[in-house]
């Protein structure tokens, strides 16, 4: 089995503009989780996704957004980016809702805004 | 809220040796799942084993086995005969039903040859 799939893996892009991240999970996995890494602010949980709807969502303001679509790949969206939005974003992936499983990682989109 | 707390932000250890990383964690909750992770310099996380809060067996993966104090709300991995490939940031993780799972900082962990 593929794991998961994160496009690009390396990211440059200017403050003010806006940046839209790939995630493919494993397949036949239906929920997708969003995180941001850095060194400062260690892991923070963006927001999860099953079955294209967001079933929660962490303390990110509303620049911070993402979709799911029906094969479960998942898209996250950032705009009007800040220097402070440089980080490695990570995409996790579950089988099913509601069971207390381990999340399974992708590789990370590192993210560098200048 | 859950929260997690790895008091160990560097741990070194010399190779063939056991090494014991700390996490410590918050929880009104009886039924979670607890977990260790390993982050290499590919950056990519690694399950490395994974506790059921309702077992009170402890997890253990060949080298690796966890100490999972659940009153004292504890969840330390030891890892044993420790190689040079352990080498990584390892993170302690708690997750609730279909909560968020919730990390702590992480520590280093350091492989002497």
């Amino acid at each position: 089995k593929a794991g998961v799939t994160q496009t690009p893996r390396y990211l440059i892009k200017t403050r003010g503009q806006q940046v839209t991240l790939s995630c493919s999970p494993i397949s036949g996995h239906r929920s997708v989780s969003w995180y941001q890494q850095t060194p400062g602010q260690g892991l923070q949980f963006l927001f999860e996704y099953f079955s294209e709807t967001q079933r929660n969502k962490g303390n990110f303001p509303g620049r911070f957004s993402g979709r799911q679509f029906s094969n479960s790949r998942s898209e996250m969206n950032v705009s009007t980016l800040e220097l402070g939005d440089s980080a490695l974003y990570l995409c996790a992936s579950t089988p099913a809702a509601g069971v207390n499983t381990e999340a399974f990682f992708g590789q990370g989109t590192r993210l560098t805004v200048v | 809220a859950q929260t997690v707390t790895q008091s160990q932000p560097e741990m070194s250890v010399q190779e063939a040796e056991t090494v014991t990383l700390s996490c410590t964690y918050d929880t009104s909750e009886s039924d979670y799942y607890l977990f260790w992770y390993k982050q290499p310099p590919s950056r990519q996380m690694i399950l490395v084993i994974r506790q059921e809060a309702y077992k009170q067996q402890n997890a253990t993966e060949n080298r690796f086995s966890v100490n999972f104090q659940k009153a004292a709300k504890s969840f330390s991995l030891k890892i044993s005969d420790s190689q040079l490939g352990d080498a990584a940031m390892y993170f302690c993780a708690y997750r609730r039903g279909n909560n968020d799972m919730r990390f702590g900082a992480g520590t280093r962990l350091t492989v002497k040859p």
